[in-house]
């Protein structure tokens, strides 16, 4: 069945650099990809949407790309700020059913 | 805009009690689902229902029920609680089905069972 895995180890970086973080995929491509940050005690707050066709996609600070050929997809914060320390969770359909299912995420610490 | 709403925020059981997680959304959500969060683990989803009467299992279905009589409600019931089901659990719910629609989260039910 499909799994994904994201880095466990936490990103530490230092603010105004670029954060970039993976989510990789097993099985099939699904055909949407999310993205979603969660503060501690607080429940995930959806980010982005990412489409097979698109590759790339962009909201102010944030990028994401899609690349079927690898399975996965990368997730960058540019500019960071100590404000975008969270966990980053990857989301997609686990199979032609409607369960969607996340990555155990990312924690990204900026540092000031 | 309340969104989702989930009661209690804080529960604690003994082995073998049961309870009701409650969940509600006024966003006329078709589609609702539950998740466990584990530390090191994610989210899990345990179960999920893409409209009134209509529910499934999802990853962690077991030890679990649910049920889907109105839109806005979707309760999660434990019938006989475990110490593996102490987990933070969390609602969540979209306009449609998940594929292209992102989920809106509860603010969370963090569980212990003695």
């Amino acid at each position: 069945s499909q799994k994904i895995e994201q880095n466990s180890e936490a990103l530490n970086i230092q603010e105004g650099k670029t954060a970039t973080l993976t989510c990789n995929y097993t099985n099939y491509s699904p055909a949407y990809l999310q993205w979603y940050r969660q503060d501690p005690g607080r429940g995930p707050v959806f980010l982005l949407l990412i489409r097979e066709n698109e590759k790339e996609k962009r909201k102010e600070r944030l990028k994401v790309t899609f690349d079927t050929t690898l399975k996965q997809s990368l997730f960058h914060i540019t500019a960071s700020q100590p404000a975008d320390s969270a966990t980053y969770l990857c989301a997609l359909l686990m199979d032609s059913s409607y369960k969607l299912i996340f990555g155990s995420g990312t924690r990204l610490l900026v540092r000031p | 805009n309340a969104g989702v709403t989930q009661t209690p925020k804080f529960q604690v059981l003994k082995t073998g009690q049961s309870m009701t997680l409650q969940c509600a959304q006024d966003m006329n959500h078709e589609y609702m689902s539950w998740y466990r969060q584990d530390p090191g683990m994610g989210l899990r989803l345990i179960h999920y229902s893409v409209g009134a009467g209509i529910t499934d299992q999802g990853e962690v279905p077991n030890g679990y029920n649910v049920s889907r009589s109105t839109t806005e409600d979707f309760p999660l019931r434990l019938l006989s609680a475990a110490p593996s089901q102490t987990s933070v659990y969390f609602c969540a719910s979209s306009r449609r089905l998940p594929s292209d629609e992102k989920l809106f989260f509860g603010s969370g039910t963090q569980l212990s069972v003695l």
